[in-house]
């Protein structure tokens, strides 16, 4: 299965500063088929970015996606309060599909 | 609105047995994979399975952690998806949400407890 590592674990910034989150294939995903979600406390997750850097419906702009191959990016610009949670990347071209560790975004 | 409403659940003695449902509504289940995706508290997300839609002979698959002890079915005229769990184990326990990846819909979760 394609194991995703995701770092750092933690990242600690303030609002309004940019966030850069990393996640890494342990081998290439297929068809830039990698996700990002985001997640707070108690709720689902929810889906941010899709094919490695289409934005999903809703999504604002100050969050994007880049990558491919094994080495995958998800930037928020200029972090807004709401934004502070856990954000996983996963791969869903292969199956067993798979998700990285999380990377927590706290203030 | 897509939705995804979900029943089931509960505590059960490792070696037990539970049956989890998701029911859909708000967009086209026929041709809709639907995935489950779980928990466990204060950890990460883990892909549990997947089924797919009609047109793709209603394939499934597993995580390795779940491989012969759940499976997947659905009922497309009762737009509902289950997910059967045999021989639970201690580290079944988690918080299980049904999920459909084009509208990014989930259910609101049902945990399921393993434990003696």
């Amino acid at each position: 299965e394609i194991v995703l590592t995701q770092s750092p674990g933690t990242l600690s910034l303030s609002p309004g500063e940019r966030a850069t989150l990393s996640c890494r294939a342990s081998q290439s995903v297929s068809a830039l088929y990698l996700a990002w979600y985001q997640q707070k406390p108690g709720q689902a997750p929810r889906l941010l970015i899709h094919g490695a850097s289409s934005r999903a419906t809703g999504i604002p702009d100050r969050f994007s996606g880049s990558g491919s191959g094994t080495d995958f990016t998800l930037i928020i610009n200029r972090l807004e309060p709401e934004d502070f949670a856990v954000y996983y990347c996963q791969q869903y071209g292969t199956t067993p599909l798979t998700f990285g560790g999380g990377t927590k975004v706290e203030i | 609105e897509a939705q995804l409403v979900q029943s089931g659940g509960g505590v059960v003695h490792p070696g037990g047995s539970l049956k989890l449902s998701c029911v859909a509504s708000g967009f086209s289940f026929t041709g809709s994979g639907l995935h489950w995706v779980r928990q466990a508290s204060g950890k990460g997300l883990e892909w549990v399975g997947r089924i797919r839609g009609k047109a793709k002979n209603y394939a499934t698959a597993y995580a390795a952690s779940v491989e012969g002890r759940f499976t997947l079915s659905r009922d497309d005229s009762e737009d509902t998806v289950y997910l059967q769990m045999n021989s639970l184990k201690t580290e079944d326990t988690a918080l299980y949400y049904c999920t459909e990846r084009a509208t990014d819909a989930w259910g609101q979760g049902t945990m399921v407890t393993v434990s003696s």
